[in-house]
């Protein structure tokens, strides 16, 4: 059973304009979310995270939204630049108190910025 | 050397042979992971070695076999693969209390 979905498997944008990545998850003792960008041949890069404890995240160009009670996040990019076409992996983490940080991930979500 | 690196890049193997992956991370972390990235799958946590102790092994098969020398390296141990078994094999250090992990670049492999 997937805790963590990402539905979209690709998504296409014009570049200057914003890019919304969605991800939902299941499991309610989730309490920390983290975003990873990986280009091909490369391994995942860590991008943005947020806390349960917040709803908002902005770093630059990119900010994400916690709405606990959807259980769902997204993370926002605007505006988006071509270089930003990538894979987009949703994780989360357990509220565990520290004890692992066994990092669970969705499909992930092609993103394509069109020049 | 920085980061986390893994060797090889890309392999071949077939199903009667037994080859190694191999992690190294020059971060200073204590918890090291081995990830399988399949085609539209999640990545899928295979193991979790925290202070070189293995914490997590996530119904791993037994064909794949990890070994954690020292919290800088990391192996996983292959033999008798199937063709399903092809893959991105990913390594991933971190702390044990941190929430990040830090990815290397991962081993293509390809079971023939």
């Amino acid at each position: 059973d997937q805790q963590v979905k990402q539905n979209s498997p690709s998504l296409s944008v014009q570049e200057g304009r914003i890019s919304i990545l969605n991800c939902d998850y299941t499991n309610s003792m989730f309490d920390y979310f983290l975003w990873y960008k990986k280009y091909p041949a490369e391994g995942p890069t860590f991008l943005i995270s947020i806390s349960s404890i917040k709803d908002k995240n902005e770093d630059g160009r990119f900010t994400v939204f916690l709405n606990k009670s959807a259980k769902h996040l997204s993370l926002h990019i605007v505006p988006s630049q071509p270089g930003d076409s990538a894979v987009y992996f949703c994780a989360a983490s357990e509220a565990d108190g520290g004890a692992t940080n066994k990092l669970i991930f969705g499909t992930g979500t092609l993103l394509a910025v069109q020049p | 050397e920085t980061g986390v690196t893994q060797t090889p890049r890309h392999l071949v193997m077939g199903m009667t042979n037994k080859k190694s992956l191999k992690c190294e991370q020059h971060l200073g972390h204590n918890a090291m992971y081995w990830y399988k990235q399949s085609a539209k799958k999640p990545l899928e946590l295979m193991f979790v070695y925290n202070f070189k102790e293995q914490t997590e092994n996530n119904s791993v098969p037994s064909r794949f076999s990890p070994e954690c020398p020292n919290s800088s390296h990391l192996f996983l141990h292959l033999h008798t693969l199937q063709p399903e078994d092809s893959a991105l094999y990913l390594c991933a250090s971190s702390q044990v209390r941190g929430k990040g992990y830090t990815f290397g670049s991962g081993t293509r492999l390809t079971v023939v």
